[in-house]
């Protein structure tokens, strides 16, 4: 089963929209999540890297939050632009394991 | 910043054939690299994972006679596939760590991706 999960699956926004996207994960002892962006066709581009202590960072109009809690972390666009099209990764490591345990993506949709 | 270079970034070859993907970490040291293979609209599957100087380790259902990885040296890693069929035909995108930093919270660095078909 997968250990990360991401939702909505693919969103359409209109373009100087916000929206919001979500990641869950049961990956334990946990290490650190980060965020890609993943243009079509082209390699995932790192947003952010959040380990255990940090709540939130922003990369631009991007901004992430981390509930090492909940296990949960969302990341928000601000003002969306087209250039925001793309699928975001949610990416989770565990402690002393070099393995990453991959999101499914959210594929969002900027409309101009 | 850190890049991580691929190549080729497609090949079209004939089945049966051999083709070889070349990963780069341009100007850092990468003790290790990933292997991964995406199909359309579907998340990176990792395939392997290759440490320098030693053998590369796969995940369950990857070939390794099929999926030869070498990783030569910190910032070369090769993934070649053996006797192609066109069910092989996907988007095989490495990633490189960092070795600046301890542990894996080190950066990850993705490649840019090699988009194979087979005929």
């Amino acid at each position: 089963k997968n250990q990360v999960e991401q939702s909505p699956q693919s969103l359409i926004i209109l373009e100087g929209k916000n929206c919001t996207l979500q990641c869950n994960y049961t990956v334990s002892p946990f290490s650190n999540l980060r965020w890609y962006k993943q243009d079509t066709g082209r390699g995932p581009v790192s947003l952010t890297i959040m380990t255990f202590s940090e709540n939130t960072k922003s990369n631009g109009r991007y901004t992430a939050t981390l509930d090492a809690d909940t296990k949960q972390s969302s990341l928000h666009i601000t003002a969306s632009q087209l250039s925001d099209s793309a699928s975001y990764i949610c990416v989770v490591s565990a402690v002393f394991d070099y393995k990453l345990s991959f999101g499914a993506g959210t594929t969002v949709t900027v409309r101009a | 910043g850190a890049v991580v270079s691929q190549h080729p970034s497609w090949v079209i070859c004939k089945s049966g054939t051999s083709v070889k993907i070349e990963c780069r970490s341009l100007d850092f040291q990468a003790t290790t690299m990933f292997w991964y293979r995406q199909f359309p609209k579907q998340s990176l599957m990792l395939m392997a994972t290759s440490n320098e100087g030693s053998k590369a380790t796969y995940e369950q259902g990857v070939e390794k006679d099929k999926f030869l990885i070498n990783h030569a040296s910190l910032t070369l890693s090769t993934l070649t596939v053996t006797s192609a069929h066109p069910e092989d035909s996907s988007f095989y995108i490495c990633s490189a760590r960092w070795r600046g930093r301890a542990g894996n919270t080190g950066e990850l660095f993705f490649g840019e991706g090699s988009r194979l078909t087979v005929l």
